[in-house]
């Protein structure tokens, strides 16, 4: 069964520190790696994609990947309480743009002013 | 601005009552799903779609059906809504050209009473 894993959290840092995000996937043959942010009864929103080995930042925002590890993460740079929501991580398993994305269960972060 | 759109935002309807819930893009993606998603939790599959003509069961058993006669149309229908069936329901598409994961509606949060 593929599968993607992340810690529930709660996750509670303050404002301004560095909020770290983890999530590990079972498919070997994982291409496409997806950050979602999700708000409390609001659907998810696309915040990073990462497709390369390393890190891919976008302002505030980091994603990094190891696929010897089957391991990917999202750094949140300077943690704002608006960055409170819940993080989805999200895997392409199937090769081409024809598979499907799956879903971890998401990590709730808190940041606290 | 959402380039997807599900209508009703909110509905509270009887038992047995049979309701269709929208979803339209303007996109031109080819790719759709609809979601199933309870207060807290994770993201189900329960229906996708390649395109016209074409539909698929997800991950998540449901007695919802789904239609794709039109590219940027995928309504899912429940013939006898239960208060099993009371949940958030999130469309979302995505493009089978291009490897950018999917755009979320926003959400249609039903209520069977």
């Amino acid at each position: 069964q593929k599968e993607v894993e992340q810690n529930s959290g709660p996750l509670s840092v303050p404002e301004g520190a560095i909020a770290s995000l983890n999530c590990t996937y079972s498919d070997r043959g994982s291409q496409s790696f997806f950050w979602y942010r999700q708000y409390s009864g609001k659907s998810p929103e696309l915040i990073m994609f990462i497709y390369s080995n390393g890190d891919k930042e976008d302002g505030r925002f980091t994603a990094q990947l190891n696929k010897a590890s089957q391991y990917v993460s999202l750094l949140i740079r300077d943690s704002q309480p608006s960055d409170s929501a819940t993080y989805l991580c999200a895997v392409k398993v199937d090769g081409g743009s024809q598979g499907n994305l799956i879903f971890g269960k998401g990590t709730k972060l808190s940041v606290k002013p | 601005e959402a380039d997807i759109y599900q209508t009703p935002r909110y509905l509270v309807i009887g038992t047995g009552k049979k309701i269709t819930l929208e979803c339209s893009q303007t996109m031109g993606h080819d790719k759709m799903y609809w979601y199933q998603q309870d207060p807290g939790m994770e993201l189900h599959l329960i229906h996708y779609s390649y395109g016209v003509n074409s539909t698929e069961k997800g991950d998540l058993s449901s007695e919802s059906t789904v239609s794709r006669i039109r590219t940027e149309h995928f309504p899912l229908t429940l013939e006898s809504a239960r208060p099993s069936h009371t949940s958030q329901y999130l469309c979302a598409s995505s493009d089978l050209g291009q490897d950018y994961g999917y755009t979320f509606g926003s959400g249609t949060r039903l209520t069977v009473v």
